[in-house]
This record gives structure tokens, sequence and C-alpha cells, in this order.
């Protein structure tokens, strides 16, 4: 157990929904993560925060949208959902060194498996 | 951007060593991840090299070669719960971390 919580677990929704994912860091951790996989495209990057301010982008769609609150959850906000959305959406967090520009260790969540019929 | 090849399968049985490895291209580089993730569960870190060379962790270790965009994680001892697939990860200069597609081994009786 890495100490991240991702919910929920499974999500199934349908094309054009949208759909919210959160993540709760580990006791300590500034910046969380964001991660998609998929079977044909493997783990990437989406978006990074770090005590509430993006740090870092990666290949988000415009579709997506994240945040981190005070109390340093985080939530990803999915619209207009597509077949090709259908993932493992994975959260990590890390402690933020260097002001979230570091190289610390990112510790995943179980992550949140999304089906868009 | 990022380029990272790594095997997609390997095969090996209980008590064998496995070597996987890993080449990566990339714009500026902060240090390789290694991760293992069994089938539907996050990936969990195993190892981080920065410096050319090796670095022991019990029955895995991980080397680094900068020059040659090259590194490897050596499992020994296999055991059946070693069976998953195996990330590498680079992180770039701007502190992103991009992942290989993934090595599945599978360790046989």
């Amino acid at each position: 157990d890495s100490g991240v919580t991702q919910t929920p677990k499974h999500l199934i929704t349908a094309t054009g929904q949208r759909v919210t994912l959160r993540c709760s860091p580990r006791s300590g951790d500034l910046s969380v993560y964001w991660y998609q996989q998929s079977l044909d495209q493997g783990l990437q990057f989406l978006i990074q925060y770090y005590n509430g301010e993006e740090r870092a982008k990666g290949n988000i769609l415009e579709r997506f949208s994240a945040q981190q609150f005070p109390d340093l959850h985080s939530e990803l906000n999915l619209s207009s959902l597509e077949l090709g959305d259908s993932a493992l959406y994975f959260c990590a967090s890390s402690p933020g060194l260097a002001g979230g520009k570091g190289t610390d260790t990112q510790y995943f969540g179980p992550g949140t498996r999304l089906t868009v019929l | 951007g990022q380029n990272i090849d790594q095997p997609t399968e390997m095969t090996a049985t209980e008590g064998a060593i496995v070597q996987i490895n890993c080449t990566y291209q990339t714009s500026g580089f902060n240090g390789l991840f290694w991760y293992q993730q069994h089938a539907g569960e996050a990936p969990t870190f195993l190892s981080y090299n920065v410096l050319d060379g090796l670095e022991e962790k019990g029955r895995f270790s991980s080397f680094l070669s900068r020059s040659k965009g090259y590194s490897y994680l050596l499992l020994k001892e296999l055991q059946m719960k070693d069976s998953a697939s195996y990330l590498c990860a680079v992180m770039s200069n701007d502190y992103k971390l991009s992942f290989g597609a993934g090595t599945t081994v599978t360790v046989r009786a």
C-alpha cells in the first residue's frame, strides 16, 4: 500500500458524459501527478500539480482538466468522453522536492478503471 | 521528446537470473527509474539511477550508462511472484517522467 488513495475503483459511463476522478496523496506529499494507461499506449503522463498550482503538463487533452485543492487532494475531470478514453487512470504523489521540480520518487495509487460504452 | 525501448516479453525459470535492458534517447536527463507493475495494479518503485554504475538492492540491481543511453534491471533468484511488467522510466530536464512500454516477465516453475 503506497498511501495514495483513489476513488472510485471502477467507473462505467457512456460516450459524451463527464466524470470526476479523485486522488488523495500520501501524507506530507505536495506533488500530485495524473497518468493514463491504456493497452496500446502504455503509461502516459497527463499533468502535475504542486501545492495547488499546475507544475507540468504532458499529453493531456483539452477535454480533460485537473485541479489540486488546499487540502492537497486532486481531481481529474474528463468530459465529452469517447470510447478511446477507456483506460486505467493513476494518480501518483511525491514529497515535491525543489518546489515540485525535483527527482523525487513518485508513489502510485491503485488507479481508477474507466470504461466508456 | 523521449524514446524509450525495452523488450516486450521475457520468460525465465524460478531461481534463475533475468536482465531487462532499456535504451533511451531523451532531451536532457535527470535520472532513470524502474517500476514493477502486476497486472491491473499500481506501479511500485524499484530503483533510481542518476549516476553511472550499479545500484544493488537485495535481489534486484539496476545499472546505468549515461553515455550509452542504456540501463538494465537485473532480477536474481527469481520467484513466481516476480512475474510482472517492469517499466523503465526516464526523467527529462523538465522533470517529466516518460515510461517505456514495459517488459512482461513470466517466471516458470
